[in-house]
C-alpha cells in the first residue's frame, strides 16, 4: 500500500481549463501539504492543512484552491490554468507531536499546460 | 529562514563513504538541521535531523559543527541507489512543518 498516493500521475491540459489533483494518505497523519517543483527544480510549499484546517497558505494565486474533506485527503483544484502552472506537484503528510518534522511525500503529479 | 549553501554537485564511487557539506551560518538557536533527499522522478524523502549532537540512523550520520554554522551528512557506504539530490534544511519543529528547500547537492555514484 502506497503511504501517500496522488492521482493523476501525469496531466496534460490546455490553458484556461480547470483541473484537480487528488491526494490520499493512509499513515494516520494529521497534517497534509502541497508543494510545487518548477522547471528549475525548486521545491516550494503552497499549502498545509492540519485536521482539515488551513494552517499554511503561501503566496499562491487564488486560482489554486485546496480542499480537505477529511484528514486523510487533501485535493488541489486549479482554475483557469496558465502556462506557468506547469510543474510537478507533490503532496506530503506528517504527524503531530513527535515526528512532526518527518514529512512523507507522494510520487508527484506532473502537470503540463499547453 | 536560514540561508544554506551546498555544493551544486558531488561525485563518489560505490561502496565508498560520502561526506555532503552544508553551511548554514544564519541558523537560529531553535532550528533543527534536517536532511532530505530526492531520488530521480520521486518525491523527497526524509534522511535525518539533529540539533546539536551528532546523530546516526540506518540511512546516514549527521555531524554538526560545534558552532552549528555547518553540518555534514555522511553516507558510510554509498550505493547506486543513493544517487539523488540532497537538501540541507534548517527548520523549527512545529505542527505544520514549513520546509524551505534550496538547490541541494546532486550526488552521482559511479559503479
Amino acid at each position: 500500500d502506497t503511504a501517500v498516493s496522488q492521482t493523476p500521475k501525469y496531466l496534460v491540459t490546455q490553458m484556461g481549463n480547470d483541473k484537480s489533483i487528488k491526494c490520499e494518505q493512509n499513515l494516520g497523519h494529521d497534517t497534509m501539504y502541497w508543494y510545487k517543483q518548477d522547471s528549475k527544480k525548486f521545491l516550494k510549499i503552497m499549502f498545509s492543512y492540519n485536521n482539515k484546517e488551513l494552517i499554511i497558505n503561501e503566496t499562491v494565486p487564488n486560482r489554486f484552491s485546496p480542499k480537505s474533506p477529511d484528514k486523510a485527503h487533501l485535493n488541489l483544484h486549479i482554475n483557469s490554468l496558465e502556462l506557468g502552472d506547469s510543474a510537478v506537484y507533490f503532496c506530503a503528510s506528517s504527524r503531530n507531536g513527535v515526528g512532526a518534522n518527518v514529512l512523507t511525500f507522494g510520487a508527484g503529479s506532473r502537470l503540463t499546460v499547453l | 529562514d536560514a540561508k544554506t549553501t551546498q555544493p551544486n554537485s558531488m561525485e563518489s564511487n560505490e561502496e565508498e563513504p560520502v561526506h555532503l557539506p552544508c553551511n548554514h551560518s544564519t541558523i537560529s538557536g531553535t532550528d533543527y538541521i534536517h536532511w532530505y533527499r530526492q531520488l530521480p522522478s520521486q518525491g523527497p524523502e526524509y534522511v535525518i535531523h539533529g540539533l546539536t549532537s551528532n546523530v546516526n540512523n540506518r540511512m546516514a550520520s549527521l555531524a554538526i559543527a560545534e558552532d552549528r554554522k555547518s553540518s555534514t551528512l555522511i553516507l558510510h557506504r554509498a550505493t547506486l541507489r543513493d544517487a539523488a539530490v540532497y537538501y540541507c534544511i534548517p527548520s523549527l519543529i512545529q505542527g505544520a512543518q514549513k520546509l524551505v528547500f534550496g538547490q541541494g547537492t546532486r550526488l552521482t555514484i559511479n559503479p
